[in-house]
């Protein structure tokens, strides 16, 4: 049982480049979640997905794009980066809700742009 | 709109000393409250929450935290941290009829041996 995994683990880019992170999930979860981790700002959520087929926005959306073709992956999608987009990025997942629901993390992507 | 606060950034206590880490929320409605710890190089794993009912909730590792709603606060707390305690700590809150989680800040807990 893995959990959740992530797809690069590290990646350097340059402005203008895109670039597509994969999350996967093996719990069976309906919920997955991406989130950004920058110095002292904790965690934000950019898009979630509460089932199968389906997308929503977070908190900072902007430059990003989702997909959830299967339950089991959640893509994080970049078409053009920006040095903004310099962070940690965590992908999660939860059973229903993550409001009153444990979420799952997996171990990040680290991503520079330049 | 909700919003959680950690006082703390950083918190360096002595091995087998207490520890408290502060955290309040605003919110005007119900909420549900949840501390997750992220080790070096790792991703976030839940400690506890609270969901309704007692107010003090224990998790694992030895912590626990009040829930205080007049304070609209949610202190973690551990009577003796260890070593491995050395980590960032993470206060969330939701409000139960909204689907997202809101994270602070986090505060970077440092044991001394």
């Amino acid at each position: 049982n893995a959990g959740v995994t992530q797809t690069p683990k590290f990646r350097v880019l340059k402005t203008g480049q895109s670039m597509t992170l994969l999350c996967a999930q093996d719990m069976n979860h309906e919920y997955m979640y991406w989130y950004r981790q920058d110095p002292g700002m904790g965690l934000r959520l950019i898009h979630y997905s509460v089932g199968e087929g389906t997308t929503a926005k977070g908190e900072v959306p902007d430059g990003y794009n989702v997909s959830r073709l299967k339950k089991q992956n959640f893509l994080l999608g970049l078409e053009s980066a920006a040095p903004s987009q310099t962070s940690v990025y965590f992908c999660a997942s939860s059973f229903q809700s993550g409001r009153y629901n444990e979420q799952f993390f997996g171990p990040g992507t680290r991503l520079t742009v330049l | 709109a909700q919003s959680v606060t950690q006082l703390d950034s950083q918190v360096p206590v002595f091995e087998e000393a207490p520890v408290e880490l502060r955290c309040n929320y605003s919110s005007s409605v119900s909420v549900y409250l949840f501390w997750y710890v992220q080790y070096p190089n790792q991703g976030l794993q839940l400690l506890l929450k609270y969901l309704s009912g007692s107010t003090l909730v224990k998790g694992i590792n030895g912590f626990e935290a009040e829930f205080n709603k007049s304070q609209t606060s949610f202190h973690l707390r551990k009577p003796s941290v260890h070593i491995s305690d050395t980590a960032e700590y993470f206060c969330a809150v939701s409000e139960t009829s909204y689907d997202k989680v809101i994270f602070g800040p986090g505060t970077s807990l440092s044991v001394i041996p």
